[in-house]
């Protein structure tokens, strides 16, 4: 079955900067690469996510690169700000099997004021 | 408000007592999914359901039981069998049915075993 890995499990950046997480996944066969940012205390929901007949897909200040050969998938925020500190988790499914999303360990984005 | 509703938010147990988690949507949403988060593990996911009277078995569904009899609600038993059963229980519904969509998550339950 489908295996995802995620890093850094934690993640510390002054506001302004960019902060890259990075998940890898084992089964070629997956298609759908979801990102979901969950903030303290409240519900996981979708930030972007990619198909993988594109490499890459931005929206504003994020976006989603996809290396379907070495089968990676990233998510880049840039000029980040305070409100961009959350848990963000990464996920990955096949087409035949939509409604079994595997999720990465997710990552603790801290934005230094 | 259109919305996925969990209930209760905090709910506490004595070992060997089974307990179930109330999932209602008001989306229109054929399929419905139960997910355990525990610190450092993501969300794993326990049953899934996509459509009514139906539904099947996640990663982790020892210890667990569900029922689709309505479409909007999706309650989750934790059973006396569940070993380690203290944890985040989040309910998410989409509406895609067959495609990867957007899940839609409630805000979850905290179940803490005494």
């Amino acid at each position: 079955g489908e295996n995802v890995e995620q890093h850094p499990s934690t993640l510390s950046v002054q506001e302004g900067d960019s902060a890259v997480i990075k998940c890898t996944y084992s089964d070629s066969a997956s298609n759908y690469f979801p990102w979901y940012k969950q903030e303290l205390g409240k519900r996981p929901q979708l930030i972007i996510d990619i198909r993988s007949n594109v490499g890459e897909k931005k929206d504003q200040r994020i976006a989603v690169t996809l290396n379907k050969t070495a089968k990676h998938f990233s998510l880049h925020i840039t000029e980040t700000q305070p409100e961009d500190s959350a848990v963000y988790f990464c996920a990955a499914s096949r087409e035949d099997s939509s409604y079994k999303l595997i999720f990465g360990s997710g990552t603790r984005l801290l934005v230094r004021p | 408000d259109g919305g996925i509703t969990q209930s209760p938010k905090y709910l506490f147990r004595k070992e060997g007592q089974n307990v179930t988690l109330s999932c209602e949507q008001n989306l229109n949403h054929d399929a419905m999914y139960w997910y355990r988060q525990d610190p450092g593990q993501g969300l794993r996911l326990i049953y899934y359901s996509q459509i009514v009277n139906d539904f099947q078995k996640g990663d982790i569904a020892e210890g667990y039981s569900v029922s689709r009899e309505k479409k909007e609600s999706f309650p989750l038993t934790v059973t006396s069998a569940q070993k380690n059963p203290t944890a985040f229980y989040l309910c998410a519904s989409s509406t895609r049915q067959g495609v990867n969509g957007e899940l839609f998550f409630g805000e979850g339950s905290r179940l803490t075993v005494l």
